[in-house]
């Protein structure tokens, strides 16, 4: 597609259950980017994948987060066992090369909500 | 650490007065500024880069190494500039590609 998808643009959760998130980056971007957009707290860094390179996955907050890229293109983020402090926005964002200068196209993200 | 502190949360200004947003970060380094905004019901879109040295739809900011400040500026606002605006920093080096985001600054602009 010509932008960065991102599904379900939505969701609502019970506390406790899993929930997968999915993102399709633009067709030839090599990195990946995952953020979490919560009120008031702005942009928080959570993961990031680079061709083959073991991604960088400092920002997920606690080992119930995971994500994984498949085929260099679509990535999923898991969270295990939700916790209502897991409510925000994620988005995913994706880049031509390395590095922000190269122009992050962010998705339109997914709202969870954890009740 | 790198740092991005945007102090205001919300700036309302009238239509046609000039509108500055501030920013300022902590970084060890040379870093690399942007500025994103995101209109309401839309994605987050970058703004401007401080090494484009680009003027983008009436917005300018300028990198002050000695404030540690990359303040977006713009003469006179208009009601579509109403928006949640995000400055962002990254470094040069290893972990180049993260940005680190401010909390952000509501602007609304009142006709």
């Amino acid at each position: 597609g010509a932008g960065v998808s991102q599904s379900p643009s939505n969701k609502v959760t019970e506390k406790g259950k899993d929930v997968e998130l999915r993102c399709d980056p633009i067709s030839g971007h090599t990195a990946l980017y995952w953020y979490r957009q919560s009120l008031g707290q702005g942009l928080e860094f959570l993961i990031y994948f680079q061709g083959n390179s073991a991604p960088d996955k400092s920002g997920l907050p606690s080992d119930r987060f995971s994500a994984e890229r498949t085929g260099g293109s679509v990535s999923t983020l898991t969270i295990q066992r939700t916790q209502q402090e897991d409510s925000a926005v994620y988005l995913c964002a994706s880049s031509l090369e390395q590095g922000p200068k190269y122009g992050y196209t962010f998705g339109s993200g997914t709202r969870l909500t954890v009740v | 650490a790198q740092r991005v502190t945007q102090p205001e949360k919300l700036l309302s200004v009238f239509k046609g007065a000039p509108v500055e947003l501030k920013c300022n970060y902590s970084y060890s380094g040379s870093p690399e500024l942007f500025w994103y905004v995101q209109y309401s019901r839309q994605r987050l879109q970058l703004l401007l880069r401080h090494i484009s040295r680009e003027s983008i739809k009436g917005f300018t900011a300028d990198l002050n190494k000695g404030e540690t400040s990359f303040h977006l500026k713009k003469p006179f606002a208009q009601e579509e500039d109403s928006a949640m605006y995000y400055c962002a920093l990254s470094g040069f080096g290893g972990s180049n590609y993260k940005l680190t985001f401010g909390k952000g600054t509501l602007l609304t602009v009142n006709p």
